[in-house]
């Protein structure tokens, strides 16, 4: 069974650090997805990965996907007050093809 | 384009009734996928259905049904509820079969039992 982990689950830092959240897949996985919870609202899509050594920037997010090692990255540049959230990554399973969420990481970014 | 649509965006139940959500897909496609977000649990997938049919199901229990209508729209029904299904279900619409397009995830619909 897939299972998919992310680390750290809670992250607090300071205005302007920088910091990369980690999300490992225990399977083979055909595509890798971002999103970001804001509290009590619903899930928006950040990133989309879809190849080994795929890289993917927005703003001040940068994701990336290795497929040999299963682990995807997150990270953040310079953060800000506005990036406090929950992050999650989800993974699609060859063969069965749902999709399976991490535990998510809530970031929590102190001005 | 709209979004996903769920209704109603709150719910209060008593534990022995039963609920039915509803959701509206982004206009075009074609999958709808439902899942359940608890504090404890997180993100747990329930089912997705496709051309009205369901294509995967999650481990949930009998008690949590749904259906897919020829326009897209899909309902979720939950019978003789627990208070252990209070929660916030979402509810994500994609192109074609979740396992090879993005989801788009509506506001949700949170979900109460008493």
């Amino acid at each position: 069974e897939l299972k998919v982990e992310q680390n750290p689950l809670f992250l607090s830092m300071q205005e302007g650090k920088n910091y990369t959240i980690y999300c490992n897949y225990s399977t083979t996985s055909d595509r890798l997805y971002w999103y970001r919870q804001d509290p009590g609202k619903s899930l928006e899509s950040l990133f989309v990965l879809l190849s080994n050594g795929a890289v993917k920037q927005e703003g001040r997010l940068m994701a990336s996907l290795d497929t040999k090692a299963r682990l995807s990255t997150l990270h953040i540049t310079a953060a800000v007050h506005d990036l406090s959230a929950t992050y999650f990554c989800a993974v699609t399973t060859s063969g069965t093809y749902k999709y399976i969420f991490g535990t998510g990481t809530r970031l929590k970014v102190l001005a | 384009k709209a979004g996903v649509t769920q209704t109603p965006r709150y719910l209060i139940k008593t534990r022995g009734q039963q609920v039915t959500l509803s959701c509206s897909p982004i206009s075009g496609h074609r999958s709808v996928s439902w899942y359940q977000q608890t504090p404890g649990q997180g993100l747990q997938f329930l089912f997705e259905y496709f051309s009205e049919t369901q294509r995967n199901k999650g481990n949930f229990p009998g008690r949590f049904s749904g259906r897919q209508f020829s326009n897209s729209r899909s309902e979720m029904n939950v019978s003789t509820l627990e208070l252990g299904d209070s929660a916030l279900y979402l509810c994500a619409s994609s192109l074609g079969l979740a396992g090879y397009n993005e989801q788009f995830f509506g506001p949700g619909t949170r979900l109460t039992v008493l």
